[in-house]
């Protein structure tokens, strides 16, 4: 069946430093979003990448969407105390609507 | 708007006992789904729907029934509880089918903590 597996799980970096995590599906995505959840909350609709190739930036965040449709990332450019929290991958499949399926998470904790 | 409500908040059971999750979003999205969220294992989808009166299953349906009689409630039902359905209970909704190409991101409620004894 479809899968979605996101990498690292975890990452503990120093306030300041980069965050990149990286999620792959082994069939062809219809498109991937990305969602980030605070400790203790629920996860928030950060992006959704549809086409091959694109790039998207929010400030310091920039997520990506492999030419294949297979492969998705996040960076996080000098990370802030306020990144905390566990990002989420979730792929959808063409021919299989309404079935969202989530990676397993990286949870970035920052060192001020 | 309220968004997605959840209810209840926590809850614990005895195995075998049965129980309803409620979820309702005033948004007039056509689609929700529920996911279960465990430690390490990120968010596995339990049952989805793309409108009223039609549900599929997700990755891990067992255990677990829906219905969706009107656009605005999705209830869940555990029907005999057991220890490890001992989670964190999501259920979103968006105003699109995940699979489509428009913007289709889905809006989660608080959630429910069930813990099953």
């Amino acid at each position: 069946g479809q899968q979605v597996m996101q990498i690292p799980q975890y990452q503990h970096v120093q306030e300041g430093e980069d965050f990149t995590t990286y999620c792959n599906s082994s069939t062809t995505l219809s498109n991937i979003q990305w969602y980030k959840q605070r400790p203790g909350g629920h996860p928030v609709f950060l992006i959704q990448l549809v086409k091959s190739g694109e790039v998207k930036k929010q400030k310091r965040l920039t997520f990506q969407f492999g030419e294949a449709k297979k492969n998705s990332s996040l960076h996080i450019t000098a990370t802030q105390t306020t990144d905390v929290g566990t990002y989420f991958c979730a792929g959808a499949y063409s021919g299989n609507t309404g079935k969202l399926i989530f990676g397993q998470g990286t949870t970035l904790q920052v060192k001020p | 708007n309220a968004g997605v409500t959840q209810t209840p908040k926590f809850q614990v059971l005895k195995t075998g006992q049965s129980m309803t999750l409620q979820c309702a979003q005033d948004m007039n999205h056509e689609y929700m789904s529920w996911y279960r969220q465990d430690p390490g294992m990120g968010l596995r989808l339990i049952h989805y729907s793309v409108g009223a009166g039609i549900t599929d299953q997700g990755e891990v349906p067992n255990g677990y029934n829906v219905s969706r009689s009107t656009t605005e409630d999705f209830p869940l039902r555990l029907l005999s509880a057991a220890p490890s359905q001992t989670s964190v209970y999501f259920c979103a909704s968006s105003p699109t089918p995940a699979g489509s190409s428009y913007n289709s991101p889905l809006h989660f409620g608080n959630g429910t903590r069930l813990t099953v004894t």
